[in-house]
């Protein structure tokens, strides 16, 4: 069974410009979480999707948005980007429920000039 | 905000040694899991055990939970190096998964 893939895996940008994360789960899951990590505030919780539908939402501000088709890859989009936006974003694959076991990609690594 | 703090912060040792990492969290939980993740790398999932457990084995794993004091240890019987990783617990509050601070190990070949 294939794992999470996550592309690109390393990208860098100047502040101001947008960026899109694109994140793709294990067949058969219908859930992906995304997660910003960074030094500072360690790992933090984006938002969730589910069946094509946001079902959590972590506390980011509204420069950070997401979507899923419904092939359930899911996107994740950063406009208007800051300094502090540089991390690396991990995704994870879940079946179904967020308390099953997520399977995380192995992240992008956004840098931002 | 984070869920669950692990102590210690930073842990080194020898191989062939056990590392022992504690998490403790503030709500009450459905189930605690323990994830690793290698240097700029992704997690991945170690463990999961269940409010109604208080002992799970995976190998050279060994997971406790203790609802009554909202803390839960991870066991790593005779380390290896290639056991170096940070180590996060995290349970799932407001249905979203929060991670702990982590514990750092290093293992020394």
């Amino acid at each position: 069974k294939a794992g999470v893939t996550q592309t690109p895996r390393y990208l860098i940008k100047t502040r101001g410009q947008q960026v899109t994360l694109s994140c793709s789960p294990i067949s058969g899951h219908r859930s992906v979480s995304w997660y910003q990590q960074t030094p500072g505030q360690g790992l933090q919780f984006l938002f969730e999707y589910f069946s094509e539908t946001q079902r959590n939402k972590g506390n980011f501000p509204g420069r950070f948005s997401g979507r899923q088709f419904s092939n359930s890859r899911s996107e994740m989009n950063v406009s208007t980007l800051e300094l502090g936006d540089s991390a690396l974003y991990l995704c994870a694959s879940i079946r179904d429920s967020t308390t099953d076991t997520q399977y995380f990609g192995p992240g992008t690594r956004l840098t931002v000039l | 905000s984070q869920q669950g703090e692990e102590d210690p912060q930073a842990l080194s040792i020898q191989e062939g040694e056990n590392a022992t990492m504690n998490c403790s969290y503030k709500t009450s939980i459905n189930n605690l899991q323990w994830y690793r993740q290698n240097s700029g790398r992704g997690l991945v999932h170690l463990i999961l055990i269940r409010s109604n457990e208080r002992e799970k084995h995976s190998g050279r794993l060994r997971v406790t939970l203790d609802t009554s004091k909202k803390s839960s240890s991870l066991l790593i019987t005779a380390s290896r190096a290639a056991d170096t990783a940070s180590y996060f617990c995290a349970t799932v509050r407001t249905d979203k998964l929060i991670f702990g601070t982590g514990t750092r190990l290093q293992v020394f070949p």
